[in-house]
């Protein structure tokens, strides 16, 4: 079974401070893939990046940044300089990569979700 | 493009009754999914789809059916409405399955069963 952690329920920095969201993962796969979404107050889900497992190099766009570590099950965000725009649900994910299996198994298992308040 | 409607946005039933959560695309995408996100739970897989006439059901499937009879549309019904099942409803679809691709989700559908 899969399972995704995102211990922090909820995050409130000031505006410009750096902060980091964490996520840990649970799979017995060996081949996988990791997501990471946004969900403003608005509601939608947007989707911010994809990783897949073969590849560890940490990807950086713009202001936000993710550090992908194999070895600690781990998939953090990290946002620079944070701006009020930046407060949202984010959530991380996780599905196997492969051909359709059936059994329930073919799906995103998400995390519960980071809550992050930028305050001005 | 459309991307991924849902219809409706909001919908109060009362206990007992029946109705149908619509989700369309126009991406032609083989994949298809229902997620609920409750609060504090994050989004459970109710039910998904590889292709058309081939469905399965997720984490939480109790009390939905779904079916797929073409490509573009995958509804969700729901057969008796019990307040548990008051939710926030989202449809995503994807290219096709265990490739990474980015999964669309739809705007959501805010289910209050009284």
């Amino acid at each position: 079974a899969q399972k995704v952690t995102q211990a922090q329920t909820e995050i409130s920095v000031v505006e410009k401070e750096d902060v980091t969201l964490d996520c840990v993962y649970e799979t017995r796969d060996t081949t996988y893939y990791l997501f990471w979404y946004k969900q403003p107050p608005s509601g939608e889900l947007v989707f911010l990046i994809r990783r897949n497992s073969f590849d560890e190099q940490n990807e950086i766009s713009g202001r936000y940044s993710w550090n992908f570590q194999k070895s600690t099950s781990s998939f953090n965000f990290t946002i620079t300089a944070s701006q009020v725009v930046d407060s949202a649900v984010y959530f991380c994910a996780l599905s196997p990569r492969g051909m359709y299996s059936g059994g329930g198994a073919d799906g995103l298992t998400f995390g519960k979700g980071t809550h992050l308040i930028i305050q001005p | 493009n459309a991307g991924v409607t849902q219809t409706p946005k909001f919908q109060v039933l009362k206990t007992g009754q029946s109705m149908t959560l619509q989700c369309a695309q126009d991406m032609n995408h083989e994949y298809m999914s229902w997620y609920r996100q409750d609060p504090g739970m994050g989004l459970r897989l109710i039910h998904y789809s590889v292709g058309a006439g081939i469905t399965d059901q997720g984490e939480v499937p109790n009390g939905y059916n779904v079916s797929r009879s073409t490509t573009e549309d995958f509804p969700l019904r729901l057969l008796s409405a019990a307040p548990s099942q008051t939710s926030v409803y989202f449809c995503a679809s994807s290219t096709t399955w265990g490739q990474g691709y980015e999964q669309y989700f739809g705007p959501g559908t805010r289910l209050t069963v009284t």
